[in-house]
């Protein structure tokens, strides 16, 4: 059974930093593009950012590039968005999701449950 | 960046009926589209990729069509559970952006 578990979310004061995990299971974790999609409390889907299997290539919205980092640890079985420069607008759920493809994107067939972050003073 | 729009942005729609949504790309994107449903308080879930073709396990009710810059997602008999926002994906290039919707309710 495919589960992805995220953790890591939060609450942080603007210009602060937070660290999201995704740890999976159930699939080989090393022959399939992530990605992380957020979603702001009573709004649509946001895609935020997709890496590659081998994690060699990545892939940003222009939202969040330079402000975060996507990375996996293929051994762990774990995908990661590192935050920094937090803002107000950044506050949404954070979901990690599997591509149906070692390379993003083809679908995103299975999701996590979220992990929310709260940027606020 | 290509943009994605979708209409309408909500429907109500009685059970049994046919349900027509239209996602739009402002340029060309082939058949790199997909679907998803998200049912009130619950998670995203893939129904078409491909522009297309039907996602494992998704009911036959569902069918999507189109190709460059224009696509439907129907649902040919509305059923309750149907209940939903309903959301394209482009996948050509990144960014690899949603549309913004169509709400999906009972009448």
């Amino acid at each position: 059974e495919v589960q992805l578990l995220e953790s890591g979310g939060g609450s942080v004061q603007p210009g602060g930093s937070l660290r999201l995990s995704c740890a999976v299971s159930g699939f080989t974790f090393r022959a399939y593009a992530m990605s992380w999609v957020r979603q702001a409390p009573g709004k649509g889907l946001e895609w935020v950012s997709s890496i590659v299997g081998s994690g060699g290539s990545a892939y940003y919205a222009d939202s969040v590039r330079g402000r975060f980092t996507i990375s996996r640890d293929n051994s762990k079985n774990t995908l990661y968005l590192q935050m920094i420069g937090l803002r107000a607008e950044d506050t949404a759920i954070y979901y990690c999701a599997k591509d149906r493809s070692w390379d993003p994107m083809r679908g995103l067939d299975f999701w996590g449950q979220g992990t929310p972050v709260t940027v606020s003073s | 960046d290509i943009q994605m729009t979708q209409s309408p942005s909500s429907l109500s729609a009685s059970v049994g009926d046919r349900v027509t949504i239209t996602c739009r790309a402002s340029q060309g994107i082939s058949n790199y589209l997909a679907w998803y449903q998200q049912r009130p308080g619950k998670v995203p879930k893939l129904l078409i990729y491909g522009a297309s073709t039907l996602q494992s396990g998704v009911p036959s009710r569902f069918s999507g069509s189109g190709s460059g810059t224009d696509f439907t997602l129907t649902i040919s008999s509305l059923y309750p559970e149907d209940v939903a926002t309903y959301y394209c994906q482009k996948y050509n290039t990144a960014p690899f952006t949603f549309g913004p919707g169509t709400k999906v309710d009972i009448k």
